[in-house]
């Protein structure tokens, strides 16, 4: 069964990069044809994707966010990271990972159970 | 940028009864929509794929139906344990993107 893990600081100070580990035991990151997402949600608030990577290294991301993320995998280490610069109090979110069901099924099927980030100082 | 409005924002229910949560879509999608499940304190549980593809382990009662603009999430026979906040979620491939409904809290009376 696959599960998905969430790591990371839960406070970042406003202007610094958050930074989130997802560490995915159960099968290997790099088998399939599946992305491996970042999924964000304010507190008492919605869903918004940040953006998605699959085996090969090709991503995509939220164009509201596309300037200040990153997604990168680790396939020696069996994980995958968010990197989100120059942030501000409204990035304070609970982060989840998530997996899509894979060869072209684009729902998530597997989620970590999530991190909360808070942006203060 | 495709956006998702859910009806309603919040519903109050009895058990048993019968939920029809709505889905709009700015532009047609297809049968690119998908239904999640949260409650409090958990991640999202995926209900259904696709507009009306059933997904292992997911109770019967949870249907969907709908394409192009608009869909619909039924939960037939209402349970205690349904009590919690319904997403929807469309995944378009050119481009790859993500977006979703703004939630439809469910109340169980």
């Amino acid at each position: 069964q696959l599960h998905l893990q969430e790591s990371g600081p839960g406070l970042v100070k406003p202007s610094e990069t958050l930074s989130l580990i997802c560490s995915v035991s159960g099968d290997s990151i790099n088998k399939g044809d599946y992305f491996w997402a970042w999924i964000r949600q304010p507190p008492e608030k919605g869903l918004e994707w940040i953006g998605s990577i699959n085996s090969d290294g090709t991503t995509y991301y939220n164009p509201s966010l596309k300037s200040r993320a990153t997604v990168s995998l680790d396939t020696s280490k069996n994980d995958f990271s968010l990197k989100l610069t120059s942030v501000v109090a409204a990035d304070t979110a609970i982060f989840y990972c998530a997996r899509d069901m894979g060869f072209g099924e684009l729902s998530f099927s597997f989620w970590g159970q999530g991190a909360l980030v808070t942006v203060s100082s | 940028e495709i956006v998702l409005t859910q009806s309603p924002d919040f519903q109050s229910v009895t058990p048993n009864e019968r939920v029809t949560i709505t889905c709009r879509a700015s532009q047609g999608i297809a049968i690119a929509l998908h239904w999640y499940q949260q409650k409090p304190g958990q991640s999202p549980k995926l209900l259904v794929k696709y507009a009306s593809q059933s997904v292992s382990g997911v109770p019967s009662r949870f249907s969907g139906s709908g394409s192009g603009t608009d869909f619909t999430l039924t939960i037939n026979g209402l349970e205690a344990e349904d009590a919690a906040t319904y997403y929807c979620h469309q995944s378009s491939s050119f481009p790859r993107m993500h977006t979703f409904g703004q939630g439809t809290k469910l109340e169980i009376k």
